[in-house]
């Protein structure tokens, strides 16, 4: 099983909808989640942190997490085509010496 | 305030020469991650440094990579004769602690070997 786990994609959502990205994680003690975006050819950019049970918001992005299920989601209101970016996942390993990346998914807003 | 800086930010150099790159933390950072990253795939995790204690070199693909760096400012990281399979996109992070602080990713140093 691999440690963070998150669909590929490419998800394609109309402009103006909500767009749901999901990440699963194996590791129980992890106490700290971070969702970072990369635009294609650049580097990533934090987007949101989160390290409680339940509802993170921040203006068009809500992070959610459920420690019980091992899942972590970001939501995207009112997607833009800016918004279209690799969106990636991520949490410490053990030691706190690295941060663990998903894949990433690869979302597409179109207009 | 200032992001955390990388350069070159373009590298182009010939197979079995040697290359290394330069990361400026942001200021008061004390933790320091090179990752690197191949085309089309994820972050893959190189070194660690925290203040002054040893550095967690257990990413480094191969004792071609080292590393440096001094105190909490900035580090290098070297690559002695370079392969093909070495062409990536090397990045930096910095983040105030560890434990549960963000990090902050540099815009990268892209790396080609012919």
């Amino acid at each position: 099983q691999k440690e963070v786990e998150q669909n590929s994609g490419p998800l394609s959502v109309p402009e103006g909808a909500i767009a749901s990205l999901n990440c699963t994680y194996s590791d129980r003690g992890s106490q700290s989640f971070f969702w970072y975006r990369q635009y294609s050819g650049k580097s990533p950019e934090l987007i949101m942190s989160i390290y409680s049970n339940g509802d993170k918001e921040d203006g068009r992005f809500t992070a959610q997490l459920n420690k019980a299920s091992q899942y972590v989601s970001l939501l995207i209101r009112d997607s833009q085509p800016s918004d279209s970016a690799t969106y990636l996942c991520a949490f410490p390993g053990r030691g706190y010496n690295k941060l663990i990346f998903g894949a990433g998914t690869r979302l597409a807003v179109h207009p | 305030g200032a992001g955390v800086s990388q350069s070159p930010s373009n590298k182009v150099t010939e197979k079995g020469k040697d290359v290394e790159l330069r990361c400026d933390p942001i200021s008061g950072h004390t933790a320091l991650y090179w990752y690197r990253q191949r085309l089309g795939q994820g972050l893959e995790f190189l070194i660690y440094f925290q203040g002054n204690s040893a550095p967690d070199k257990s990413g480094l693909p191969s004792d071609r990579f080292s590393a440096e760096r001094t105190g909490e400012s900035v580090s290098t990281l070297t690559i002695q004769r370079t392969q093909q399979e070495d062409s990536a996109v090397y990045l930096c992070a910095s983040s105030e602690g560890t434990g549960h602080q963000p990090q902050h990713f540099g815009d990268g140093t892209r790396l080609s070997i012919l």
